[in-house]
């Protein structure tokens, strides 16, 4: 594998159940975020990691919440969604925290809250 | 103040044409101006970028303007061909934000055979 991975691709989910969404990036990098993009919108950080460490959470509903065990690994867990949080979470990785570094992004979890 | 405002929504254009995606900001301490390409199906992959220190940048068909006084850039495209049909995003971050990238909106861009 290389790039940053995600699974599941696709995910359907009930608004009692509990899910979790898993990223894993190959590139050796130190910070890994969170986005969720939806139709239209531009897109929005959700969470920002650097070397394991949360260093942003901008204002996400406590629904969801992150788990960074390693580098390499960056997990986003969730319950008792709501419809309105159907959208493709996007994980992102770069080697550091700064403009200057190049975000990869992975291709993402297309997520649908019934 | 961080918005970054990205038109058109969506753009056609025919095979051989020039595709123009234009994008405004507020915030002047944006020094970093990259512009994504997302496939369907795909996560979003960095296609060029600019720092306001040149006006412009170009890498084969790809170009960004920037225009530092009215705040704006845009990216072109250059003879235009269907597998550049994606959807495009202008984001802006500043050194200091750290990792906050600011993004447009999007343009889907449709080439036409």
């Amino acid at each position: 594998e290389t790039g940053v991975t995600q699974t599941p691709r696709h995910l359907v989910m009930g608004m009692t159940n509990k899910k979790s969404l898993k990223c894993e990036q190959h590139l050796g990098h130190n910070a890994m975020y969170w986005y969720k993009q939806s139709a239209k919108k531009p897109l929005e950080l959700m969470f920002v990691y650097n070397f394991k460490e949360q260093t942003e959470n901008n204002s996400v509903p406590s629904r969801f919440s992150p788990e960074c065990p390693n580098s390499s690994h960056l997990f986003l867990h969730l319950h008792t969604l709501q419809p309105e949080d159907s959208a493709l979470y996007l994980c992102a990785s770069s080697r550091g925290l700064a403009g200057k570094y190049e975000q990869f992004f992975g291709p993402g979890t297309r997520l649908t809250v019934l | 103040q961080q918005q970054v405002k990205q038109s058109p929504q969506s753009l056609i254009v025919q095979k051989g044409g020039i595709s123009i995606i234009n994008c405004a900001y507020e915030n002047t301490a944006f020094d970093y101006f990259p512009w994504y390409q997302q496939f369907p199906g795909k996560g979003p992959a960095l296609l060029i970028a600019i720092r306001p220190d040149v006006s412009e940048k170009k890498e084969g068909r790809f170009t960004i303007s920037f225009n530092k006084s009215a705040k704006q850039f845009s990216l072109h495209i250059m003879d235009s061909q269907p597998g550049d049909s994606a959807t495009y995003f202008c984001a802006a971050s500043t050194e200091t934000s750290g990792s906050r990238l600011t993004f447009g909106e999007g343009t889907q861009l449709t080439v036409n055979p």
